[in-house]
């Protein structure tokens, strides 16, 4: 059964970087797939952030995309996230999910359990 | 980017009732919708994919339906698990949006 854990800081410091990873097990991020972040605010709705092919093929949302940089590492099998310049309103619990399942454009199938991220002083 | 909007907002019903979200898209997005379902702390899950597809282990009282820029999801008999929110989401075309969400709460 494929999981996947974010990990990283619960507490950044406005004006630094917000940096997370996922770790992936039950399955390899090497597999043909997207492994994307979605981010949600406390009390909000969900936000799609980026995505990253097992080719290390990228994109990013538009809204987001100066600060953003998401990568794999086959080696450790996790991907990450780095949210540069963080603000208040980065506030939100991220989440980690895989694109899947015999569809083209595939929805996103399998979720991590997600780690709230304050920006706060 | 394209606009996703779910209505209604917020919903009341009873065990054992139907109930119906829609969403609609502000360009058509063929049948590249989701609907995933939310409880409080825990992360979104996949119900149906390509706008009627239900997920490998989703009760069959849940069903999707529609194309281009409107779409359904039914629930019919609800059951206690159900009250959650649900989101709809395209993935037609980057930056995947989703719909603001449907509190579906107990009468």
């Amino acid at each position: 059964q494929l999981q996947l854990q974010e990990s990283g800081p619960g507490l950044v410091r406005p004006s630094e970087t917000l940096s997370l990873t996922c770790t992936v097990s039950g399955g390899s991020v090497s597999s043909s797939y997207y492994w994307g972040w979605i981010r949600q605010p406390p009390g909000k709705g969900l936000e799609w952030i980026a995505n990253v092919y097992h080719t290390g093929s990228t994109s990013y949302n538009p809204s987001l995309k100066s600060r953003v940089t998401i990568s794999i590492d086959t080696s450790k099998n996790q991907l990450s996230l780095r949210l540069s310049s963080a603000i208040a309103a980065d506030t939100a619990v991220y989440y980690c999910a895989r694109q899947g399942g015999d569809y083209a454009r595939p929805p996103f199938d399998y979720w991590g359990q997600g780690t709230l991220v304050t920006v706060s002083s | 980017d394209i606009q996703m909007t779910q209505s209604p907002s917020s919903l009341s019903a009873s065990v054992g009732d139907r109930v119906t979200i829609t969403c609609r898209a502000s360009q058509s997005i063929s049948n590249y919708l989701s609907w995933y379902q939310q409880t409080p702390g825990k992360a979104p899950k996949l119900l149906i994919y390509g706008a009627s597809n239900l997920q490998s282990g989703v009760p069959s009282r849940f069903s999707g339906s529609g194309s281009r820029t409107d779409f359904t999801l039914t629930i019919t008999s609800l059951q206690p698990e159900d009250f959650a929110t649900y989101y709809c989401q395209q993935s037609y075309t980057t930056p995947y949006t989703f719909g603001q969400g449907t509190k579906l709460e107990i009468k």
